[in-house]
């Protein structure tokens, strides 16, 4: 059972550059969401995606991307990478309108020098 | 936006004894509340959730608590082991909002040998 499948699990990028994180779930799930883990800040909503063809803004969307061309794949992409953007990011899916559990990936770690 | 605070941000309790983590919402529309578990180097996990409708909730030594008029719910951990070593999140989320889940800032639960 794969569930929620991040990559890259590190990262280290200059100033400037850009790269995407890969979300992939095998779980059929409508909602995909991106997260980033800040210390003493808990998890804050970057974007999300209630089904394929649609995403909004979470509370922290300025200087990512996202796309949802299929149900199992949510990609965030960072645009021109700050060091703000240095975090830990986490990627979740779960089914739509059941109030259920949301399954996490295991996260990427970014440092942006 | 809905809010969550949570308390205390640290937490440390001897092996065996329990632990209480608590959190309050802003929005009384809120309908859905769980409590992931974090542990070191992966993804948050669902432990227990509870529902607007429902008052205490239990699964052996965790239980959870929802006050609604207070607009506050608590974690219960009881005869605590040291496998509950780990960073603790409570969670709302509020109709209308796409399923988007607020978290809290988290606990950091040490358990003494």
């Amino acid at each position: 059972n794969a569930g929620v499948t991040q990559t890259p699990k590190f990262q280290v990028l200059k100033t400037g550059q850009s790269m995407t994180l890969q979300c992939a779930q095998d779980m059929n799930h409508e909602y995909m969401s991106w997260y980033r883990q800040d210390p003493g800040m808990g998890l804050r909503l970057i974007h999300y995606s209630v089904g394929a063809g649609i995403t909004d803004q979470g509370e922290v969307p300025n200087g990512y991307n996202v796309s949802r061309s299929t149900t199992e794949d949510f990609p965030l992409r960072l645009l021109s990478a700050a060091p703000s953007q240095t975090s830990v990011y986490f990627c979740a899916s779960s089914f739509v309108g059941r109030n259920t559990e949301a399954f996490f990936g295991q996260g990427t770690r970014l440092t942006v020098v | 936006g809905e809010n969550v605070e949570q308390h205390p941000s640290t937490l440390s309790v001897q092996e065996g004894d329990s632990a209480v983590i608590k959190c309050t919402y802003s929005d009384s529309a809120s309908n859905y509340f769980p409590w992931y578990k974090q542990e070191l180097g992966k993804g948050p996990q669902l432990i227990i959730d509870i529902r607007s409708n429902v008052g205490e909730k239990k699964d052996q030594r965790i239980a959870v608590t929802l006050n609604k008029t207070a607009k506050h719910f608590s974690l219960h951990i009881t005869e605590t082991q040291p496998e509950d070593s780990a960073v603790y999140f409570c969670a709302a989320l509020f109709p209308g909002g796409n399923e988007k889940l607020t978290f809290g800032t988290g606990t950091r639960l040490t358990i003494i040998p």
